[in-house]
């Protein structure tokens, strides 16, 4: 069964370091979506991604966040400057239409 | 309202019972509604879409009640491998972009 992957699995980083986190959307999939989860807290959307382009972004993608899909299987999130709040998971997720959403097994942001 | 809301629980039950989590929303021009599970520090994996009235798969049932913007998950049969934390999970933003709006997820422990 094909499934989302995600690396790193878990990235310590210091304050103001950029960080990428990486993605392998499902093949077939045309829709991509980055979400966070803060440690005890609920899932929360941060961007969606078609046809090269964004979508739709939260109030939390800032003008630190951006995405990019530099080739045809990876789907990539950048932190430009990272702040002690970015710590959280990040799940990477994708489908063939604005539906049904698989999940990647998430990285794990700590900044310190 | 809030965007989803759901009792947060634990609901502890015995293996074999029967159990039913609620859910509310206040987007009543949703169309599609889902179930998610996430087991702890995993990703959210897909459970269950609704689109009418009601879905069903095997011990899973899902009721959807549009007038009172109301969603429940009903698990017959309990089993050790249902513990999880549920998720209701609801479209959100402008059109058709994919954003979910995640609820804080309810809580499940089935005890043998």
């Amino acid at each position: 069964e094909p499934e989302v992957t995600q690396t790193p699995s878990h990235q310590v980083t210091q304050m103001g370091q950029e960080v990428i986190l990486r993605c392998v959307p499902i093949s077939n999939h045309l829709y991509f979506y980055w979400y966070r989860q803060i440690l005890g807290q609920k899932v929360e959307f941060l961007v969606s991604f078609y046809n090269n382009e964004i979508s739709e972004k939260s109030e939390i993608f800032d003008d630190q966040f951006s995405v990019e899909r530099p080739d045809g299987s990876n789907f990539t999130l950048k932190i430009r400057s990272t702040k002690l709040e970015d710590s959280a998971m990040y799940f990477c997720a994708s489908s063939k239409i604005p539906d049904e959403q698989y999940f990647g097994p998430g990285t794990r942001l700590t900044v310190t | 309202r809030k965007e989803v809301e759901q009792d947060p629980g634990p609901f502890n039950v015995p293996e074999g019972a029967t159990v039913a989590f609620n859910c509310t929303y206040s987007n009543s021009a949703s169309q599609s509604f889902f179930w998610y599970r996430q087991d702890c520090r995993k990703e959210p994996k897909l459970l269950m879409s609704v689109y009418s009235s009601g879905n069903e798969d095997g011990r899973f049932t899902a009721q959807l009640n549009r007038a009172s913007q109301y969603i429940s998950l009903l698990i017959r049969d309990s089993k050790l491998s249902d513990s999880a934390t549920y998720l209701c999970v609801v479209p959100g933003g402008s059109g058709n972009t994919g954003k979910l709006i995640f609820g804080q997820g309810t809580t499940l422990q089935v005890k043998p």
